[in-house]
Order: C-alpha cells, then structure tokens, then sequence
C-alpha cells in the first residue's frame, strides 16, 4: 500500500520550454502533496505543499509563477515547470500523505529533469 | 542552527556490524520522527518512523527517541552491504501556519565487505 507514483521518470529539454510533471497516489488518497527538489550530493529541497483543492502554498525562495502546481483531485497533483533554464536541472520528487492519517510522507520515485 | 542536523559521513561500517545513525533535531515540540532510506539517484524509502520516547524494533532496524535530549538515532543490526545509502532523518516541525515536516542533510553510509 501508500503507492505515489511520477511521470515521466525523466525528461529532456530545450531552455524555455515548459515541462510537466505528474505525482499519482495510486492505493489512498492524499489531501496534501508535497514538491521537493534535490541537486546532486544534496538533500531534499521541500518546493512546496500542494492542497486539494486550493492553491499550493510556496516556500520562501520558489517562484510561484515558474514552478505552477495543480491539485486537482485526491490523486493527483502537477507541477509544471515554466520555460526551463539548465540551472532548473534536477531531481524533482513528490510525496503525499494518507488522507486523514498520520503525517508519514510517501515518496514517488521521482523526476529527473535536465535542460540543454 | 540547523532545524534537523545529522553527521554527512561517510560512515564506514564492516558488514555483519551495527551501524548506528544519530539525529538532533531544534523543536521540543516535534511529536513525529522518521528516517528514510535513499539509495543514489532514487528517491527516499521509509524505513521508520517514531513518535514515542524509547526503542521501535523493525526487524534489523531499531529507532531510538529521547525527546528530552532532542535525540533520534537509528541502529542497523547485522550491516549488510545492500544497506549501503544515505539515510534521512526527518521530523514534524511546527510553523506559525501549520507543520511540516524537516529532513536532516543525510548521513552516508557504507558498508564495506
């Protein structure tokens, strides 16, 4: 059980294209998604907190109007990433959790994005 | 400070020995603890989680909480070569707005035949 799957696993791009990604919970459902992303070498980045329904909440430093993130159901949430630079080259991974659960936080097996 | 802070290693441990992974962590009033197993290029794995002070027994996996310390630790028993990664350390923190949940910057383990 707790099943979150990505697509695409991975991705290249022309600069200034736009990409998408999506995060599936395949088992349960998940009222809250999360975006991270981790650079080589580095730890988890938390992007932002994706809430059915309702619009994502940004950490400090994430622009907002590059990275859009879409909830639209229980099971599925977006992330598009607005005309791509090669410096947003990264491992982008979701996690959701169980609604009305613990706070345990299932990861996907991840993006990885590389813009030429 | 750092909200979650772990050791980066690399921690070189000989197969068959224990490992042991410690974590501290900067909220006393941090209720829910978890450590993730992340092997390179694949995003983390849940290996456990704590939410009580003391010992969590999962098979060769024991989490260990003192919240008074401001302490997590992981102990892998009887160290196997496929437990070579990077293990997380992640905990509930809370925020004016809501909580969520921090991850420590990993502890590298390997584990040397």
């Amino acid at each position: 059980g707790a099943v979150v799957s990505q697509h695409p696993s991975w991705v290249i791009c022309k600069s200034g294209t736009s990409v998408k990604i999506e995060c599936r919970s395949l088992d349960f459902q998940a009222t809250t998604m999360f975006w991270y992303r981790q650079f080589p070498k580095q730890s988890l980045m938390l992007m932002a907190t994706s809430n059915e329904g309702s619009k994502a909440t940004y950490e400090q430093g994430v622009e907002k109007d590059k990275f859009l993130i879409n909830h639209a159901s229980l099971t599925l949430s977006t992330l598009t990433v607005t005309s791509a630079h090669p410096e947003d080259s990264s491992f982008y991974i979701c996690s959701a959790n169980i609604i009305w659960s613990t706070d345990t936080q299932y990861f996907g097996p991840g993006t990885r994005l590389t813009v030429l | 400070q750092k909200e979650v802070e772990q050791n980066s290693g690399p921690l070189s441990v000989p197969e068959g020995a224990i490992a042991s992974l410690n974590c501290t962590y900067s909220d006393r009033g941090s209720q829910s603890f978890f450590w993730y197993r992340q092997y390179s290029g694949k995003s983390p794995e849940l290996i456990m989680s704590i939410y009580s002070n003391g010992d969590k027994e999962d098979g060769r996996f024991t989490a260990q909480l003192n919240k008074a310390s401001q302490y997590v630790s992981l102990l892998i028993r009887d160290s196997q070569p496929s437990d070579s990664a990077t293990y997380l350390c992640a905990v509930n923190m809370r925020y004016s707005s809501a909580s969520k949940i921090i991850f420590g910057s990993g502890t590298r383990l390997s584990i040397r035949p």
